[in-house]
């Protein structure tokens, strides 16, 4: 099956850096999202983004699917961006999740 | 309130015990999911159903059923529990699993198997 690797596993940041989450993954895909998990437990998707690149707000993201990876940007962070970041690809109904990245936001 | 709503929150099973996690739904969506989530892992598809009447398995489907006679309900039973199925399952729905739209998740639900 294909192969999802998120890095880094960790991140630390200050309130207001920037930082850049990687997703690489083994096979070509017709579908890739980034979710969002806080510190509670609550999901929810970030983007759809096979290919290409979007943004929303803070949060953008860029997807180079001929290169295999998806990179999420996350600029002048804050404390609520704390949390897991995960990336699913995936080429019909059943996606394939990266073990995500962790980020702790400290004010 | 729109949404999804999971119940029950917390559970403890005895190995060999049978329950079902309930998954609710208003927003009319056809698609609707189950996964479990273990430490330190993404996110793994149990089953899903893209409209009433219509399941499939998932990546990890063995020791779970699931039915769909409703488009708002979404229930996952576990036949006969066993250790390994100690996970958070999270129930979800939308337009699809992939989405530009918003994929609305349940809050969880903590199962522990002893």
């Amino acid at each position: 099956g294909i192969q999802v690797e998120q890095s880094p596993p960790d991140l630390i940041l200050q309130e207001g850096a920037n930082s850049t989450l990687r997703c690489n993954f083994s096979d070509s895909v017709n579908n890739l999202q980034w979710f969002h998990q806080n510190p509670w437990g609550q999901l929810i998707n970030l983007f759809y983004i096979p290919s290409g690149t979007k943004q929303n707000g803070r949060l953008s993201a860029t997807t180079v699917a001929t290169e295999r990876y998806s990179l999420l940007y996350i600029s002048s962070s804050q404390t609520t961006d704390s949390g897991v970041y995960f990336c699913a690809v995936g080429g019909s109904y059943i996606p394939t999740f990266g073990r995500g990245t962790s980020l702790i936001v400290h004010p | 309130n729109a949404g999804v709503t999971q119940t029950p929150k917390f559970q403890v099973l005895k190995t060999g015990q049978s329950m079902t996690l309930q998954c609710a739904q208003d927003m009319n969506h056809e698609y609707m999911s189950w996964y479990r989530q273990d430490p330190g892992m993404g996110l793994r598809l149990i089953h899903y159903s893209v409209g009433a009447g219509i399941t499939d398995q998932g990546e990890v489907p063995n020791g779970y059923n699931v039915s769909r006679s409703t488009t708002e309900d979404f229930p996952l039973r576990l036949l006969s529990a066993a250790p390994s199925q100690t996970s958070v399952y999270f129930c979800a729905s939308g337009t699809g699993p992939w989405t530009n739209e918003k994929l609305f998740f349940g809050s969880g639900t903590q199962l522990s198997v002893l």
